[in-house]
């Protein structure tokens, strides 16, 4: 069975500051998805940045940023020059790749407050 | 292009009612899945659905129910309810390509209060 460690249920920061969250993982497959979703207050989820397995190199979208450790099966999330709207709660979420499965395995969470 | 859309937004059912959710996705997009979140779980994976089959499913009991029509809309029920089936129901849905992503786009979700 595969699952999802979010090891911080509450973080703040400093508006204008950076902050990490963490996500610990694991997983039997070789080839798999990471990602981490936003919740607002608003409840619907957004998709905040993905990250394939077999890429080695981290990704990056905008102030958002991630350390991919592979081997240590960890994933977490690194959120620059933190904004307002930046609070919520953010899922670490993990799933197989190929065609044939789209079930996520979720995290159980970390509610990010940001403050002015 | 339009979101997600679930429907109805909230509702509340007493014990041993039944309910049916509704969940438009994506133009295109012709995998559907649903989750329930809630404070003491968090999110759990309840069934996807591509193409009007069922292809997984979560660790629910039969009294969760789902389908998918030739659309891609998709309903789920709960039937018998329970107070602990009180929780946000999100639909999500993804589009199926060769190699896929898992990538899902969510909807804002159906609030069901059980009294």
């Amino acid at each position: 069975a595969q699952t999802v460690t979010q090891s911080q249920p509450e973080m703040s920061v400093q508006e204008a500051e950076t902050v990490t969250l963490s996500c610990t993982y694991d997983t039997s497959e070789s080839d798999y998805y990471l990602f981490w979703y936003k919740q607002p207050p608003s409840r619907q989820m957004i998709l905040v940045i993905r990250q394939e397995a077999y890429k080695q190199q981290n990704a990056t979208e905008n102030r958002f940023s991630v350390n991919f450790q592979k081997a240590a099966k960890s994933f977490s999330l690194k959120i620059s020059d933190s904004q307002l709207g930046d609070a919520a709660m953010y899922f670490c979420a993990l799933g197989n790749s190929g065609a044939g499965s789209y079930q996520l395995t979720f995290g159980k969470g970390t509610k990010l407050s940001v403050i002015p | 292009k339009a979101g997600v859309t679930q429907t109805p937004r909230y509702l509340i059912k007493t014990r041993g009612q039944q309910v049916t959710l509704s969940c438009s996705p994506i133009s295109g997009h012709r995998s559907v899945s649903w989750y329930q979140q809630t404070p003491g779980q968090g999110l759990q994976f309840l069934f996807e659905y591509f193409s009007e089959t069922q292809r997984n499913k979560g660790n629910f009991p039969g009294r969760f129910s789902g389908r998918q029509f030739s659309n891609s809309r998709s309903e789920m029920n709960v039937s018998t309810l329970e107070l602990g089936d009180s929780a946000l129901y999100l639909c999500a849905s993804s589009l199926v390509s060769g190699r896929g992503t898992g990538e899902l786009f969510f909807g804002e979700g159906s609030r069901l209060t059980v009294l």
